[in-house]
């Protein structure tokens, strides 16, 4: 079965430096997300996208956080100025064209550590 | 907003024992529920889904039904082996508008020998 790949599996950064997080979502599929999960709190949604853009995302993804899909394969969350509660595992997930009812395919996370 | 609450893990249980792990949702309209499972190291993936009222999924020897009445989707599996051994997370698709799933927060099951 494809997979969606994350990168790096593990993170650990200061409070204030700015992280990357990488995904790389299956080729075809076309909507894209970012969810997080605090240790022991429930997996939280972020952000969608969409045709190159931002179609929803939550009150957590504040003007700290970004989302880029630079050249059509990656897509990347960026953490401007890391907070110690940004510590959490990411998951990044896409779907194809036919979206309702269908299943996300989920990346592996990214565990990051803000110390 | 639409919520989905699970019960507390770890849940830990023999080889061959009776599973139940129960999901509880809030959602306005008639929402999709799904469950997905997360093995060690790997992603989350689907494990089964119903879509309406009274529906009933299942894959690998697990059963949920859809209960409107109840509000719930409760996990079972009739005899559970050490390769279960997993998190185990329900969610739900709002009917209408965004295709964004809500996760509740993974209830972790250890299956023994």
């Amino acid at each position: 079965e494809p997979e969606v790949t994350q990168t790096p599996s593990h993170q650990v950064t200061q409070m204030g430096q700015e992280v990357i997080l990488r995904c790389v979502p299956i080729s075809n599929h076309l909507y894209f997300y970012w969810y997080r999960q605090i240790l022991g709190q429930k997996v939280e949604f972020l952000v969608s996208f969409y045709n190159n853009e931002i179609s929803e995302k939550s009150e957590i993804f504040d003007d700290q956080f970004s989302v880029e899909r630079p050249d059509g394969s990656n897509f990347t969350l960026k953490i401007r100025s890391t907070k110690l509660e940004d510590s959490a595992m990411y998951f990044c997930a896409s779907v194809g064209v036919e979206v309702i009812n269908e299943k996300l395919f989920f990346g592996s996370g990214t565990q990051l550590s803000v110390l | 907003g639409d919520s989905v609450t699970q019960m507390e893990g770890p849940v830990t249980l023999s080889e061959e024992a009776f599973l139940t792990i129960n999901c509880t949702y809030t959602a306005t309209g008639y929402p999709s529920l799904f469950w997905y499972v997360q093995y060690p190291g790997e992603g989350l993936q689907l494990l089964l889904k119903a879509t309406k009222a009274d529906d009933k999924g299942s894959n690998k020897g697990f059963e949920a039904t859809y209960r409107k009445e109840t509000t719930s989707f409760h996990l079972e599996k009739g005899s559970v082996q050490v390769s279960d051994s997993a998190v185990y997370f329900c969610a739900l698709v709002a009917s209408g508008g965004s295709y964004i799933p809500t996760f509740g927060r993974g209830t972790s099951l250890i299956v023994h020998p």
